[in-house]
């Protein structure tokens, strides 16, 4: 069965301070797809990043990276010098692949970044 | 592009009711989901459709909960003599995913309808 932990619950930073939201991942098959995204106060999901499971670079986008890690089933996500209008919750998910895309989310982070 | 689009935001009623709401995806989506959200738990699956076939339900979808999505545009979901359990953000989304290729695209997510059961 699939399962997406994120461990961390609530996390609390100063403007500018970099943060590291953390994602474990458990799947059996060899075929996924890892995503993150975004819940603002107003609540719709905003997507942010895919990876597929057989590509591990790292990726850069503006203030945003993330670090995928297969051997140890990770897919973290950083912000580098956080802004106030990065508050907002984090979720990870994980899709098998499919002729959907039914994810599977972990409970998620709340990040709050205060000025 | 108007995003997806989700009626009522609030919806109170009382147990024993039955509820409706609506999603009006993306106007090129082939793909609607529901999902169901609550409060301090990531969204949880709950139907799918591509275009107006239903291709899969979670064993989280009782009985009094249906979906339909007659015209492969628009979606409805509704729920019969409702439970207190059944409080939750409900969600839509919608994509746009290739008929006959496995693809794991990214979905797009309306604001959801709150609704609370007294």
């Amino acid at each position: 069965a699939q399962k997406v932990t994120q461990a961390q619950t609530e996390i609390s930073v100063v403007e500018k301070e970099d943060v590291t939201l953390d994602c474990v991942y458990e799947t059996r098959d060899t075929t996924y797809y890892l995503f993150w995204y975004k819940q603002p106060p107003s609540g719709e999901l905003v997507f942010l990043i895919r990876r597929n499971s057989f590509d591990e670079q790292n990726e850069i986008s503006g203030r945003y990276s993330w670090n995928f890690q297969k051997s140890t089933s990770s897919f973290n996500f950083t912000i580098t010098a956080s802004q106030v209008v990065d508050s907002a919750v984090y979720f990870c998910a994980l899709s098998e692949r499919g002729y959907g895309n039914k994810l599977v989310f972990g409970a998620g982070t709340i990040l709050r970044v205060k000025s | 592009d108007t995003g997806v689009s989700q009626d009522p935001r609030h919806k109170i009623t009382k147990r024993g009711q039955n509820v409706t709401f609506r999603c009006d995806p993306i106007s090129e989506h082939n793909r609607l989901y529901w999902y169901r959200q609550t409060l301090g738990q990531g969204p949880e699956f709950l139907t799918y459709f591509q275009n107006e076939a239903q291709l899969e339900k979670s064993r989280l979808l009782s009985d009094r909960f249906s979906a339909e999505r007659p015209k492969g545009s628009f979606s409805t979901l509704e729920i019969q003599r409702t439970e207190q359990g059944d409080s939750a953000m409900y969600l839509c989304a919608s994509s746009l995913g290739a008929v006959s290729q496995a693809t794991n695209e990214k979905l797009f997510f309306g604001s959801g309808t709150q609704l609370s059961v007294l």
